[in-house]
């Protein structure tokens, strides 16, 4: 069974451009979340959707934003990019509803310019 | 919300020594996870606790949920290079999220 897919894996852009990143979870999984992960801040949740509906959000500003598909695939949007915006972010698939085992992508490494 | 506070933050040993890393809750929690995190790559379940005082092994590694479900700990004996990572504990929050301590960076001497 194939794993959890985020496209692109490395990415660069400059400050006030925006960037769309990709996951495919593992086939059967309803589930997919969200997370950044700096060195400072460690794995922060940004959003969890769950049948194409937004369930979960953290306490990030309105310039990240998601959504799911009806294939399960999400993608996560980052507009006004900032410098503060580059992390590592990880995508993460669950088959059920409840909070359970996560299984992470490789993850898309975004640098801000 | 919901705090998982985890220390250490970073423990070097020499390879064939103990390590154990602490995570605390600032609520009961349903279940506890842990994952861990090799250098440069993404984290990876390894286990989840549900009961209280509930300990669970895998080889070399012992995770242990506090009585009253807000305290765990991984404790890892004869440390081998291949530990080497991030491990970090993580509960249910606000709306059934996970909540991810800052997690705990192993290195180790050989």
């Amino acid at each position: 069974k194939a794993g959890v897919t985020q496209t692109p894996r490395y990415l660069i852009k400059t400050r006030g451009q925006q960037v769309t990143l990709s996951c495919s979870p593992i086939s059967g999984h309803r589930s997919v979340s969200w997370y950044q992960q700096t060195p400072g801040q460690g794995l922060q949740f940004l959003f969890e959707y769950f049948s194409e509906t937004q369930r979960n959000k953290g306490n990030f500003p309105g310039r990240f934003s998601g959504r799911q598909f009806s294939n399960s695939r999400s993608e996560m949007n980052v507009s006004t990019l900032e410098l503060g915006d580059s992390a590592l972010y990880l995508c993460a698939s669950n088959p059920a509803e409840n909070t359970g085992e996560l299984f992470f992508g490789e993850g898309s490494r975004l640098t801000v310019l | 919300g919901q705090q998982v506070m985890q220390i250490p933050q970073y423990q070097h040993v020499q390879e064939g020594e103990d390590f154990t890393t602490y995570c605390n809750s600032s609520t009961t929690l349903s279940n506890i996870q842990w994952y861990k995190q090799r250098p440069g790559g993404h984290p990876v379940f390894l286990i989840q606790l549900v009961k209280s005082g509930e300990v669970k092994k895998q080889k070399r590694l012992t995770f242990q949920f506090g009585e009253a479900k807000k305290n765990s700990s991984l404790h890892i004996t004869a440390t081998q290079t291949t530990d080497v990572g991030t491990y970090f504990c993580a509960g249910p929050g606000d709306g059934n999220k996970l909540v991810f301590g800052a997690g705990t960076i192993l290195r180790v001497k050989s």
